[in-house]
């Protein structure tokens, strides 16, 4: 079985351009997260989706990040314009339910560079 | 608020010592707790599980436990060897959205 796919895994860019990350996650987990990991840190919880719906998306800077997973099934994370502070790992994991009975599983992550 | 921490951040340790990594978390009302391990530039892996019910889990050379009253998890590594070179994250589950708390990890090398 495939596990989360995420891409792309490296992305540069200079500040204040646009960036899109995709993820698809397991075939038939209806609950999709995208968490942002700074360097040193553990990752954070950015926003959640059940199925197309997002459910808590009180982390994300609304400002600047946006997120859709239209037919809820693959998902895209975009920032818009990037800045410096945005570099980081972006990381995508989803689980067949919502809840704590449920594991979650994370992609590879895309490794955002922003200069 | 819920908050993890990790001690230490990073660890050294010669090949085939028993280790131990620690996980402290300020609120006790957990659902469970997960030990995942992150290879340099990978994503997680989860390693083990530990409900709020349960005291420990065990994988192999990997041994989880949990005490809620206190706020502590460990894991204990057994027999340590060059490839479980890695950074170690605790996570617990306070909600019931499935949300997790991580840690921010402990870094990992062990010399063979």
């Amino acid at each position: 079985e495939a596990g989360v796919v995420q891409s792309p895994r490296y992305k540069i860019i200079e500040k204040k351009q646009p960036v899109a990350f995709w993820c698809n996650p397991i075939s038939g987990h209806n609950t999709l997260y995208w968490y942002l990991q700074n360097l040193g840190q553990g990752p954070e919880l950015l926003i959640r989706y059940e199925n197309e719906e997002a459910v808590d998306d009180s982390q994300l800077p609304k400002d600047r990040f946006s997120a859709e997973r239209l037919k809820g099934v693959d998902s895209t994370l975009k920032i818009q314009p990037a800045e410096l502070g945005d570099s980081a790992v972006y990381l995508c994991a989803s689980s067949p339910g919502t809840g704590f009975a449920y594991e979650q599983y994370f992609g590879p992550g895309t490794r955002l560079t922003v200069t | 608020k819920q908050e993890v921490t990790q001690i230490p951040a990073a660890l050294s340790v010669p090949e085939g010592e028993n280790l131990v990594l620690n996980c402290s978390f300020t609120d006790s009302a957990i659902y469970n707790l997960q030990w995942f391990r992150q290879d340099p530039g990978k994503g997680l892996t989860s390693l083990l599980l530990i409900q709020s019910s349960q005291r420990e889990q065990t994988s192999g050379r990997l041994n989880a436990s949990l005490d809620k009253s206190s706020g502590r998890s460990t894991l204990y590594i057994a027999a340590s060897q060059p490839g479980d070179s890695a950074t170690y994250l605790c996570a617990v589950n306070s909600g019931n959205t499935g949300k997790l708390i991580f840690g921010q990890g402990t870094t990992l090398q062990v010399k063979p």
